[in-house]
């Protein structure tokens, strides 16, 4: 089945800096890769996702690009602000009913972000 | 517009005791996912419901826990003879259709003493 790897765990940036945070995923049949916020006691919140059939996605300050080949692909926050301070998770999903998925997201384990002001 | 709403939030049960958790989509979602996520980690998938069917159920232990959503009400997932390992926090997610984003909710918090 399909896995996925996040890195790194932890992240401390300055504030006004760039952070980046990576993941890898093992099956090419995955499609579909979004990227949740989660602060603490809260609900993952959707902040940006990508299909495979774009390289690069843009929202404001937050960017997410994708390798296929490589089967890898990264979120990107410019000029980062403390309340970007959260747990971030990626996640991928298989296409549907390659292999009998049904949509369910496989989940990277997380990147612990601190933007010090 | 209410988004996925679940409950309770916190949910405290003695080893052996049932828990029952409730999940209501947001309006428009007939597609709900349940996520496990232990302290510290990632969420797991569990199970993956349609009104009134199970679609997939590869995540859920085969052993005491079970999954409904009925045609009318929320959905709910139920763990019986509860056990320590069980304290986790479960989220449930809906969406349009099993191909778009999917929207979770705030999630319940179980602690088996």
């Amino acid at each position: 089945g399909e896995n996925v790897e996040q890195h790194p765990s932890t992240l401390s940036v300055q504030e006004g800096d760039s952070a980046v945070i990576k993941c890898t995923y093992s099956d090419s049949a995955s499609n579909y890769f979004p990227w949740y916020k989660q602060e603490l006691g809260k609900r993952p919140q959707l902040i940006i996702d990508i299909r495979s059939n774009v390289g690069e996605k843009k929202d404001q300050r937050i960017a997410v690009t994708l390798n296929k080949t490589a089967k890898h692909f990264s979120l990107h926050i410019t000029e980062t602000q403390p309340e970007d301070s959260a747990v971030y998770f990626c996640a991928a999903r298989l296409s549907l009913n390659y292999g009998g998925s049904q949509g369910n997201l496989i989940f990277g384990k997380g990147t612990k972000l601190s933007v010090k002001p | 517009n209410a988004g996925v709403m679940q409950n309770p939030r916190h949910l405290v049960r003695r080893r052996g005791q049932e828990a029952r958790l409730r999940c209501s989509p947001m309006k428009g979602h007939s597609h709900v996912y349940w996520y496990r996520q232990l302290p510290e980690e990632g969420l797991k998938f569990m199970v993956y419901l349609q009104k009134e069917n199970i679609i997939d159920e590869s995540g859920m232990p085969k052993e005491r826990f079970s999954a409904e959503f009925p045609k009318e009400g929320p959905s709910i997932l139920r763990i019986q003879q509860v056990v320590r390992g069980d304290s986790a926090a479960y989220f449930c997610a809906s969406s349009v259709a099993s191909y778009n984003e999917q929207f979770f909710g705030p999630g319940t918090r179980l602690t088996v003493l």
